[in-house]
């Protein structure tokens, strides 16, 4: 049983336009929430983070969003730029200590020029 | 400046051939994972390290065995791999205050 979903494998957006990535989480004890960027052959590097206190959490171009009512998050990217396609995934922990993270299956985001 | 290292990045195999995953990290940091991300999957934690305590996930298969000889060295060894064993398994380690983790780039595992 999937704890974190992200229901679109993938999201095509114009470049210069704003990308907006979801994630639907069922776990109600997770207070912790991330976003990782994925390149083929790569591992996932952290992008921007959440925590369940706050509702949102800005960092250049990147915002992450969380609804924690409807157990919803998003990442809204703007403006969308080339280097962005990628593969997202998002990412909650509970507790804050050394557990481990529990991934989303991720979305593959395709800039277009 | 790789602060996790993972060695090799590709290794192939053979079915039921014992195999051994490295993975070093620089940031002298007391906790180290190890995930399993199959095609198309979410990365699936395995187990993780706590300095030395070692931390096994309930559905972690027991071909699944790690050591952590000291802080900076963590190896994955599994005993016999079977075909579902294919995967890009990645090691990470903490970074900040709260549960962000830092990801080596992964070693690609093709069983024949």
């Amino acid at each position: 049983d999937q704890q974190v979903k992200q229901n679109s494998p993938s999201l095509s957006v114009q470049e210069g336009r704003i990308s907006i990535l979801n994630c639907d989480y069922t776990n109600s004890m997770f207070d912790y929430f991330l976003w990782y960027k994925k390149y083929p052959a790569e591992g996932p590097t952290f992008l921007i983070s959440i925590s369940s206190i706050k509702d949102k959490n800005e960092d250049g171009r990147f915002t992450v969003f969380l609804n924690k009512s409807a157990k919803h998050l998003s990442l809204h990217i703007v403006p969308s730029q080339p280097g962005d396609s990628a593969v997202y995934f998002c990412a909650a922990s509970d507790g804050g200590g050394a557990d481990g993270l529990t991934f989303g299956k991720g979305t593959h985001l395709i800039i277009q020029p | 400046d790789a602060m996790v290292i993972q060695n090799p990045r590709y290794q192939v195999t053979q079915f039921g051939k014992p195999v051994t995953l490295s993975c070093s990290q620089t940031l002298n940091h007391n906790v180290m994972y190890w995930y399993q991300q199959k095609s198309s999957q979410a990365p699936k934690l395995l187990f993780h390290y706590y300095d030395k305590d070692f931390n096994n996930e309930a559905d972690t298969p027991d071909n699944f065995q790690s050591r952590r000889p000291n802080t900076s060295f963590c190896f994955l060894d599994i005993r016999s791999p079977g075909l579902g064993d294919a995967a890009m398994y990645l090691c990470a380690t903490k970074i900040g205050r709260r549960n962000e983790q830092f990801f080596g780039p992964g070693t690609r595992l093709t069983v024949l």
